[in-house]
């Protein structure tokens, strides 16, 4: 399968515990997006990267939370101290930032946290 | 700032009807992207329709269709003969043309088709 995975699928953890998300992006694909879903709505922009820079952050992206993509390829987002408002799927998404004017971007299956 | 709303927070209807997802955008920007995802049980989202702002021209696919009306900043889509397998979540989205390029959702639109 060469779609964009996470890991892991599900995740519950009690307040106050950190937790970590992977993300795979398609190989090749230089740009990287994290979004946030919560339920009933619409997923949410959380940060992007371009290859290991990570270019923009949304202020939803509150200091407890942290991402990296130490060598542009995968990605890991880490939740310090969770709340119970934390709790909602994570989902990453890839796309490959070429001289098209725009690049689609492919989505994994999402993470879904719960946090007790 | 961008906006995207759909208004329709559920919809049912019965297998073979005809159903219509609104989707009311707002945006400053001149050059932008408008789509159409639609999230399965499964949770994924499954990419259905790209559109950029300077084409108008509506769009079919099989069973479904767009319609695109930039004087009302709306990008409607359609399911003709609707399935019980179209029973999901939408979303409509809008995208800046350039920079970041990210995706802004709407709430979505619950269907439910019943047999």
């Amino acid at each position: 399968d060469t779609g964009v995975s996470q890991d892991p699928r599900h995740k519950i953890t009690k307040r106050g515990q950190n937790v970590t998300f992977r993300c795979d992006p398609i190989s090749e694909h230089n740009r990287l997006y994290w979004y946030r879903q919560t339920l009933g709505q619409g997923p949410e922009f959380l940060t992007y990267f371009q290859n290991e820079a990570q270019l923009e952050k949304s202020r939803l992206l509150s200091d407890r939370f942290s991402a990296e993509r130490p060598k542009g390829s995968f990605s890991t987002l880490e939740i310090q101290r969770t709340e119970q408002g934390d709790s909602a799927m994570y989902l990453c998404a890839s796309s490959l930032q070429g001289t098209g004017s725009y690049n689609e971007q492919f989505f994994g299956p999402g993470t879904r946290l719960t946090v007790l | 700032a961008q906006k995207v709303t759909q208004a329709q927070t559920e919809i049912s209807v019965v297998e073979k009807e005809d159903v219509t997802l609104d989707c009311v955008y707002e945006t400053r920007d001149t050059t932008y992207y408008l789509f159409w995802y639609k999230q399965p049980p499964s949770g994924e989202l499954v990419f259905l329709i790209r559109r950029n702002s300077f084409d108008e021209q509506n769009e079919i696919s099989g069973r479904y269709s767009w319609n695109f009306q930039k004087s009302t900043s709306s990008f409607n889509f359609t399911i003709t003969a609707s399935q019980v397998v179209d029973s999901a979540v939408y979303f409509c989205a809008l995208s800046e043309a350039w920079g970041a390029q990210k995706l802004v959702f709407g709430q979505g639109t619950r269907l439910t088709i019943n047999p």
